[in-house]
């Protein structure tokens, strides 16, 4: 089992809608969850990062997280042609072996149409 | 807040040349700092990291090795590069443990 999974995509939404982007870890003890932005052919830049079970919400994004069911989830209201990028999702251990390491999933590709 | 600043910004080497990448960050101190890769069609993989001067923890074995010489400076070696070191490498930067890493710009290089 792959430990961080995300749907390759691309998800394509017209502008103005809802982007629906998901993820789901498999080590359940972990404790920090990020989302990331990349543009093609430029570096990760941070989204979002959410700690606790529930809605984290800034500006357009939404996170969401769920540790019973280890999901985590990020939400674009009106989405804009400026948001097509590949969205990564990242998980923390957050303590313990590996708690240096952020495990990243392949990510999800955003095509937003105008 | 904290740059990072990585070079070169783009490379092309030959199979068996040698490697050297170097990533340095302003606005911080005592960071840690992670080398990253991320291949064609593949997800970020980390490769080292350091909490201090000298100190590194490598999470792949390779021909590929790092260095911290200086605080805020972090260099990503290779002896003799193959076809599969061709990749996206970033440099990346947080405080703490689980704190957000924050990535440079990052270097393309290409293996020939």
């Amino acid at each position: 089992q792959k430990e961080v999974e995300q749907n390759s995509g691309p998800l394509s939404v017209p502008e103005g809608a809802i982007a629906s982007l998901n993820c789901t870890y498999s080590d359940r003890g972990s404790q920090s969850f990020f989302w990331y932005r990349q543009y093609s052919g430029k570096s990760p830049e941070l989204i979002m990062f959410i700690y606790s079970n529930g809605d984290k919400e800034d500006g357009r994004f939404t996170a969401q997280l769920n540790k019973a069911s280890q999901y985590v989830s990020l939400l674009i209201r009106d989405s804009q042609p400026s948001d097509s990028a590949t969205y990564l999702c990242a998980v923390n251990k957050g303590s313990g072996a590996g708690s240096y390491q952020l495990t990243f999933g392949k990510g999800t590709k955003l095509s937003v149409i105008p | 807040s904290q740059t990072i600043h990585q070079w070169p910004a783009t490379l092309v080497q030959p199979v068996g040349s040698p490697l050297s990448l170097e990533c340095t960050v302003e606005g911080t101190s005592n960071p840690n700092l992670y080398w990253y890769r991320q291949a064609a069609g593949r997800g970020l993989q980390l490769l080292f990291y350091s909490v201090g001067i000298g100190q590194i923890s490598s999470e792949v074995p390779q021909n590929l090795s790092a260095s911290r010489p200086q605080d805020r400076q972090f260099i990503l070696s290779s002896k003799k590069l193959l076809l599969s070191d061709s990749g996206f490498y970033l440099c990346a930067s947080n405080k703490g443990v689980a704190d957000t890493q924050y990535f440079g710009p990052g270097t393309r290089l290409t293996v020939l």
